[in-house]
Protein backbone atom coordinates (compact mmCIF):
# COMPACT_ATOMS: atom_id res chain seq x y z
CA UNK A 1 0.00 0.00 0.00
CA UNK A 2 1.41 3.63 0.24
CA UNK A 3 1.44 5.99 2.83
CA UNK A 4 1.05 9.84 2.22
CA UNK A 5 1.90 12.51 4.82
CA UNK A 6 1.39 16.03 5.27
CA UNK A 7 0.77 18.44 7.70
CA UNK A 8 -3.23 19.09 9.18
CA UNK A 9 -2.91 22.98 8.65
CA UNK A 10 -0.48 25.59 8.69
CA UNK A 11 -0.99 29.87 9.06
CA UNK A 12 1.19 31.81 7.05
CA UNK A 13 1.33 35.81 6.72
CA UNK A 14 0.15 37.84 3.82
CA UNK A 15 3.27 38.00 1.50
CA UNK A 16 5.29 35.59 2.68
CA UNK A 17 6.50 32.36 1.71
CA UNK A 18 5.36 29.08 2.85
CA UNK A 19 6.76 25.65 2.33
CA UNK A 20 4.28 22.55 2.36
CA UNK A 21 5.99 18.98 3.13
CA UNK A 22 4.65 15.94 1.73
CA UNK A 23 6.61 12.43 2.56
CA UNK A 24 5.49 9.39 0.86
CA UNK A 25 5.95 5.61 0.42
CA UNK A 26 5.06 3.49 -2.36
CA UNK A 27 6.66 0.25 -4.54
CA UNK A 28 7.07 1.75 -8.35
CA UNK A 29 6.26 5.55 -8.06
CA UNK A 30 5.28 7.08 -10.84
CA UNK A 31 4.78 10.74 -10.22
CA UNK A 32 3.41 12.77 -7.21
CA UNK A 33 0.85 15.79 -7.85
CA UNK A 34 -0.03 18.88 -5.85
CA UNK A 35 -3.46 20.25 -6.47
CA UNK A 36 -5.69 23.22 -4.64
CA UNK A 37 -8.99 22.72 -3.18
CA UNK A 38 -11.13 25.48 -1.82
CA UNK A 39 -13.14 25.02 0.43
CA UNK A 40 -16.56 23.40 -0.98
CA UNK A 41 -14.82 23.22 -4.17
CA UNK A 42 -13.03 20.83 -6.59
CA UNK A 43 -9.01 20.17 -6.45
CA UNK A 44 -7.54 21.76 -9.27
CA UNK A 45 -4.25 20.86 -10.74
CA UNK A 46 -1.09 23.06 -9.21
CA UNK A 47 1.78 20.78 -10.37
CA UNK A 48 3.86 17.26 -11.12
CA UNK A 49 6.90 16.02 -10.13
CA UNK A 50 8.32 12.62 -11.38
CA UNK A 51 12.16 13.57 -11.52
CA UNK A 52 14.24 15.24 -8.75
CA UNK A 53 14.45 18.76 -8.68
CA UNK A 54 12.32 21.81 -8.77
CA UNK A 55 9.35 22.74 -10.92
CA UNK A 56 8.38 26.39 -10.87
CA UNK A 57 5.60 27.87 -12.10
CA UNK A 58 4.88 31.37 -10.96
CA UNK A 59 4.41 32.01 -7.61
CA UNK A 60 3.95 28.13 -6.90
CA UNK A 61 7.17 25.79 -7.34
CA UNK A 62 7.09 22.10 -6.19
CA UNK A 63 9.99 20.24 -5.30
CA UNK A 64 10.87 15.96 -5.47
CA UNK A 65 13.30 13.79 -3.74
CA UNK A 66 12.39 10.20 -4.63
CA UNK A 67 15.24 8.67 -2.82
CA UNK A 68 14.14 10.68 0.15
CA UNK A 69 10.30 10.07 -0.55
CA UNK A 70 9.72 13.40 -0.22
CA UNK A 71 8.14 16.37 -1.56
CA UNK A 72 7.28 20.06 -0.92
CA UNK A 73 5.15 22.44 -2.31
CA UNK A 74 6.77 26.50 -1.97
CA UNK A 75 4.16 29.65 -2.21
CA UNK A 76 5.32 32.79 -2.46
CA UNK A 77 3.98 36.44 -2.01
CA UNK A 78 1.00 34.61 -0.45
CA UNK A 79 -2.09 36.22 -0.87
CA UNK A 80 -5.73 35.91 0.84
CA UNK A 81 -7.08 33.58 -2.00
CA UNK A 82 -4.40 31.02 -1.69
CA UNK A 83 -6.34 30.20 1.39
CA UNK A 84 -7.05 26.19 0.74
CA UNK A 85 -6.35 23.13 1.33
CA UNK A 86 -2.95 21.52 -0.42
CA UNK A 87 -3.22 17.99 -1.65
CA UNK A 88 -0.47 15.92 -2.53
CA UNK A 89 -0.84 12.75 -4.34
CA UNK A 90 1.05 10.20 -5.42
CA UNK A 91 0.82 7.48 -8.59
CA UNK A 92 2.46 3.95 -8.47
CA UNK A 93 2.78 2.46 -11.66
CA UNK A 94 -0.61 2.85 -13.94
CA UNK A 95 -3.34 2.79 -10.76
CA UNK A 96 -5.21 6.26 -9.81
CA UNK A 97 -3.97 8.86 -7.80
CA UNK A 98 -3.73 8.01 -4.12
CA UNK A 99 -4.03 11.18 -2.32
CA UNK A 100 -3.13 12.69 1.30
CA UNK A 101 -5.01 13.98 3.82
CA UNK A 102 -4.66 17.73 2.65
CA UNK A 103 -3.30 20.56 4.33
CA UNK A 104 -5.22 23.28 5.48
CA UNK A 105 -3.35 26.53 4.91
CA UNK A 106 -4.65 29.92 6.59
CA UNK A 107 -3.37 32.79 5.07
CA UNK A 108 -3.68 35.97 7.83
CA UNK A 109 -3.39 39.77 7.14
CA UNK B 1 -16.40 24.70 -23.32
CA UNK B 2 -14.44 20.89 -22.38
CA UNK B 3 -14.85 19.93 -18.73
CA UNK B 4 -16.52 17.79 -16.37
CA UNK B 5 -19.95 18.51 -15.32
CA UNK B 6 -21.38 16.88 -12.62
CA UNK B 7 -25.25 16.32 -11.56
CA UNK B 8 -26.80 17.28 -8.85
CA UNK B 9 -24.54 19.71 -7.04
CA UNK B 10 -26.84 18.66 -3.48
CA UNK B 11 -28.83 15.40 -3.46
CA UNK B 12 -30.73 13.82 -0.48
CA UNK B 13 -31.08 10.36 0.35
CA UNK B 14 -33.71 8.92 2.43
CA UNK B 15 -33.01 5.44 4.59
CA UNK B 16 -33.29 2.51 2.44
CA UNK B 17 -32.93 4.35 -1.24
CA UNK B 18 -30.52 3.85 -3.91
CA UNK B 19 -29.24 7.24 -5.58
CA UNK B 20 -26.85 7.79 -8.75
CA UNK B 21 -24.76 10.99 -8.91
CA UNK B 22 -24.00 11.97 -12.72
CA UNK B 23 -20.97 12.31 -13.78
CA UNK B 24 -20.23 13.25 -17.26
CA UNK B 25 -17.43 14.21 -19.49
CA UNK B 26 -16.36 16.16 -23.14
CA UNK B 27 -12.62 16.25 -23.21
CA UNK B 28 -12.52 12.52 -24.80
CA UNK B 29 -11.01 10.92 -21.84
CA UNK B 30 -10.34 7.37 -21.74
CA UNK B 31 -10.40 7.30 -18.35
CA UNK B 32 -12.24 8.41 -15.13
CA UNK B 33 -12.55 8.03 -11.40
CA UNK B 34 -14.64 8.41 -8.67
CA UNK B 35 -13.55 10.18 -5.46
CA UNK B 36 -15.26 10.44 -2.12
CA UNK B 37 -14.19 13.18 0.52
CA UNK B 38 -14.92 13.14 4.07
CA UNK B 39 -14.51 16.11 6.30
CA UNK B 40 -10.72 16.36 7.25
CA UNK B 41 -10.21 13.04 4.86
CA UNK B 42 -8.22 12.65 1.76
CA UNK B 43 -9.49 11.67 -0.99
CA UNK B 44 -10.99 7.84 -1.34
CA UNK B 45 -10.76 5.93 -4.87
CA UNK B 46 -14.37 3.94 -4.87
CA UNK B 47 -14.70 3.16 -8.62
CA UNK B 48 -11.90 4.20 -11.90
CA UNK B 49 -12.56 2.86 -15.27
CA UNK B 50 -9.92 2.78 -17.64
CA UNK B 51 -12.00 2.08 -21.15
CA UNK B 52 -15.52 2.23 -21.76
CA UNK B 53 -17.61 -1.36 -20.63
CA UNK B 54 -14.39 -2.24 -18.27
CA UNK B 55 -14.41 -0.63 -14.52
CA UNK B 56 -12.05 -1.98 -11.65
CA UNK B 57 -12.80 -1.23 -7.45
CA UNK B 58 -10.79 1.03 -5.34
CA UNK B 59 -10.37 1.14 -2.41
CA UNK B 60 -13.89 1.67 -0.95
CA UNK B 61 -15.96 0.15 -3.28
CA UNK B 62 -18.37 -1.66 -1.16
CA UNK B 63 -22.19 -0.22 -1.28
CA UNK B 64 -21.31 1.54 -4.67
CA UNK B 65 -21.99 0.07 -8.08
CA UNK B 66 -21.20 1.96 -11.42
CA UNK B 67 -21.37 1.64 -15.58
CA UNK B 68 -19.02 2.61 -18.17
CA UNK B 69 -21.34 1.63 -21.43
CA UNK B 70 -20.47 5.43 -23.27
CA UNK B 71 -17.39 7.16 -23.09
CA UNK B 72 -18.79 10.50 -21.63
CA UNK B 73 -20.54 9.10 -18.79
CA UNK B 74 -19.34 7.54 -15.59
CA UNK B 75 -22.96 7.10 -13.66
CA UNK B 76 -22.07 6.31 -9.69
CA UNK B 77 -24.91 4.52 -7.65
CA UNK B 78 -25.28 4.75 -3.91
CA UNK B 79 -26.61 1.47 -2.98
CA UNK B 80 -29.12 1.27 0.36
CA UNK B 81 -25.56 -1.16 1.41
CA UNK B 82 -24.49 1.78 2.01
CA UNK B 83 -24.51 2.48 5.55
CA UNK B 84 -22.81 6.08 5.50
CA UNK B 85 -23.19 7.48 2.49
CA UNK B 86 -22.76 11.21 3.18
CA UNK B 87 -19.92 12.73 1.76
CA UNK B 88 -18.57 15.20 -1.17
CA UNK B 89 -18.51 12.90 -3.93
CA UNK B 90 -15.51 14.11 -6.81
CA UNK B 91 -15.60 12.69 -10.43
CA UNK B 92 -12.28 13.16 -12.36
CA UNK B 93 -10.87 12.15 -16.39
CA UNK B 94 -7.73 11.51 -17.26
CA UNK B 95 -6.75 11.41 -20.93
CA UNK B 96 -5.47 7.49 -20.75
CA UNK B 97 -4.61 5.94 -17.22
CA UNK B 98 -0.91 6.04 -18.12
CA UNK B 99 0.96 7.77 -15.38
CA UNK B 100 1.89 10.75 -16.71
CA UNK B 101 -1.46 11.89 -17.40
CA UNK B 102 -2.90 14.33 -14.52
CA UNK B 103 -6.68 13.64 -13.21
CA UNK B 104 -8.91 16.61 -13.61
CA UNK B 105 -12.25 17.03 -11.47
CA UNK B 106 -15.60 18.17 -11.94
CA UNK B 107 -17.27 20.00 -9.21
CA UNK B 108 -18.68 17.34 -7.12
CA UNK B 109 -21.86 16.43 -5.34
CA UNK B 110 -22.64 16.66 -1.75
CA UNK B 111 -25.14 13.88 -0.83
CA UNK B 112 -26.99 13.74 2.49
CA UNK B 113 -28.94 12.03 4.36
CA UNK B 114 -32.05 12.31 5.60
Amino acid sequence: GQNIDQPTEMTATEGAIVQINCTYQTSGFNGLFWYQQHAGEAPTFLSYNVLDGLEEKGRFSSFLSRSKGYSYLLLKELQMKDSASYLCAVRSGNTPLVFGKGTRLSVIA
Amino acid sequence: DGGITQSPKYLFRKEGQNVTLSCEQNLNHDAMYWYRQDPGQGLRLIYYSQIVNDFQKGDIAEGYSVSREKKESFPLTVTSAQKNPTAFYLCASSISAKYQETQYFGPGTRLLVL
